[in-house]
């Protein structure tokens, strides 16, 4: 089983729809979790943190996280075309600075 | 401000040849990264630096030598690369403390390519 797990897509939404884009991860103890979007041939941009179980909103994005469930999740509401890009799901493994990144999952929003 | 900056932007080698690849930040960051990020696929850890002290060692070949000359600059060397080598290197800075909350801030990349 892989440490942290994403669906690779492609995920295709209109635009003005709700993006949903999903991670589970394996280790219990993990800590804090992370969403990176990643435009072709740039780096990766932090977009969100969440650290406690619930949601965490910040403009157009929510991130949820349920530690029981090992299962974090970003929204993304009123998508724009500009949202076209990989998102990245990140989990801290280690008590520390480790960061495990999921593969990603490629999101199109369609005009 | 969350900048780091990487130079240079894009690098060609050869593989007999010697080269360094350089990362900065000026955020007060007491964590540094390497990464490694070949085409379709995600990063992958190579080196963490904690305090300047290197922390892990994710089995890199010694071909690829970090240093950290002081908490705001971070290096690597590389000597004798392969083709396979060939990859977006990505450097990332952190605060550093602990409590399992780090936030890792990335920086442009550099894109090597070894002929």
């Amino acid at each position: 089983q892989k440490e942290v797990e994403q669906n690779s897509g492609p995920l295709s939404v209109p635009e003005g729809a709700i993006a949903s884009l999903n991670c589970t991860y394996s280790d219990r103890g993990s800590q804090s979790f992370f969403w990176y979007r990643q435009y072709s041939g740039k780096s990766p941009e932090l977009i969100m943190f969440i650290y406690s179980n619930g949601d965490k909103e910040d403009g157009r994005f929510t991130a949820q996280l349920n530690k029981a469930s090992q299962y974090v999740s970003l929204l993304i509401r009123d998508s724009q075309p500009s949202d076209s890009a990989t998102y990245l799901c990140a989990v801290n493994i280690l008590y520390g600075n480790k960061l495990v990144f999921g593969a990603g999952t490629i999101l199109r929003v369609k005009s | 401000d969350t900048e780091v900056t990487q130079t240079p932007k894009h690098l060609v080698m050869g593989m007999t040849n010697k080269k360094s690849l350089k990362c900065e930040q000026h955020m007060g960051h007491r964590a540094m990264y390497w990464y490694k990020q070949k085409a379709k696929k995600p990063p992958e850890l190579m080196f963490v630096y904690s305090y300047e002290k290197l922390s892990i060692n994710e089995s890199v070949p010694s071909r690829f030598s970090p240093e950290c000359p002081n908490s705001s600059l971070l290096n690597l060397h590389l000597h004798a690369l392969q083709p396979e080598d060939s990859a977006l290197y990505l450097c990332a800075s952190s605060p550093g403390g602990s409590g399992g909350t780090d936030t890792q801030y990335f920086g442009p990349g550099t894109r090597l390519t070894v002929l």
